[in-house]
């Protein structure tokens, strides 16, 4: 019974391809947030998703778009990919209050 | 702005070894610290955390005090294991950016037999 649940686990495609990433939790939790680790591990957020409302949208290109259909599930939507989105994306989520955050196990994207 | 600043790795030990990784913040609130896990392949798991000045988190054996004198929140061990070996982010929250998560950038552990 996982609690952050990611997947794929790994997707490797080619620039300008589109690809999603899908996240979901059980734990109840009300806020979501997407990450994105580069290769040193510096962790940079995306965005963060309050009740299905967004909250954080940090300055990422146009071509990320998050969307949450309902509290327990947010998806990351890529368009047209780059060289430099290649990364370990990680969803988690969190309770009122913002702590402790719960995360998934992490999507590596490759570009080819 | 809020920010965390983290010794650079990777931090090279032998097992039963002492750890310390240090980890001083900027805030303009009372935030909150936190000290986060990241094992091979996983993704991260909170480690411990201190809520106000002179608490002290602790968890596996590793401890980390809230030093707002020195707005620092060094993490400590006293006798590191190979399974110990591990990525590891200190980071912040303050209430009053709606408890966003500030990370530090993280220090690579390598603990060896």
């Amino acid at each position: 019974d996982t609690a952050v649940s990611q997947t794929p686990k790994y997707l490797v495609t080619q620039m300008g391809n589109d690809k999603s990433i899908k996240c979901e939790q059980n734990l109840g939790h009300d806020t979501m947030y997407w990450y994105k680790q580069d290769s040193k591990k510096f962790l940079k957020i995306m965005f963060s998703y309050n009740n299905k409302e967004l909250i954080i949208n940090e300055t990422v290109p146009n071509r990320f778009s998050p969307k949450s259909p309902d509290k327990a599930h947010l998806n990351l939507h890529i368009n047209s990919l780059e060289l430099g989105d290649s990364a370990v994306y990680f969803c988690a989520s969190s309770p009122v209050g913002g702590q402790p955050q719960h995360f998934g196990d992490g999507t590596r994207l490759s570009i080819l | 702005g809020d920010s965390v600043t983290q010794m650079e790795g990777p931090v090279t030990l032998s097992e039963e070894a002492f750890l310390t990784i240090n980890c001083t913040y900027t805030a303009t609130g009372y935030p909150s610290l936190f000290w986060y896990v990241q094992y091979p392949g996983e993704g991260l798991q909170l480690l411990l955390k201190a809520t106000k000045a002179d608490d002290k988190g602790s968890n596996k054996g590793f401890e980390a005090t809230y030093r707002k004198e020195t707005t620092s929140f060094h993490l400590e061990k006293g006798s590191v294991q190979v399974s110990d070996s591990a990525v590891y982010f200190c980071a912040l929250s303050v209430r009053d950016s709606n408890y966003q998560l500030i990370w530090g950038a993280g220090t690579k552990l390598i603990i060896k037999p």
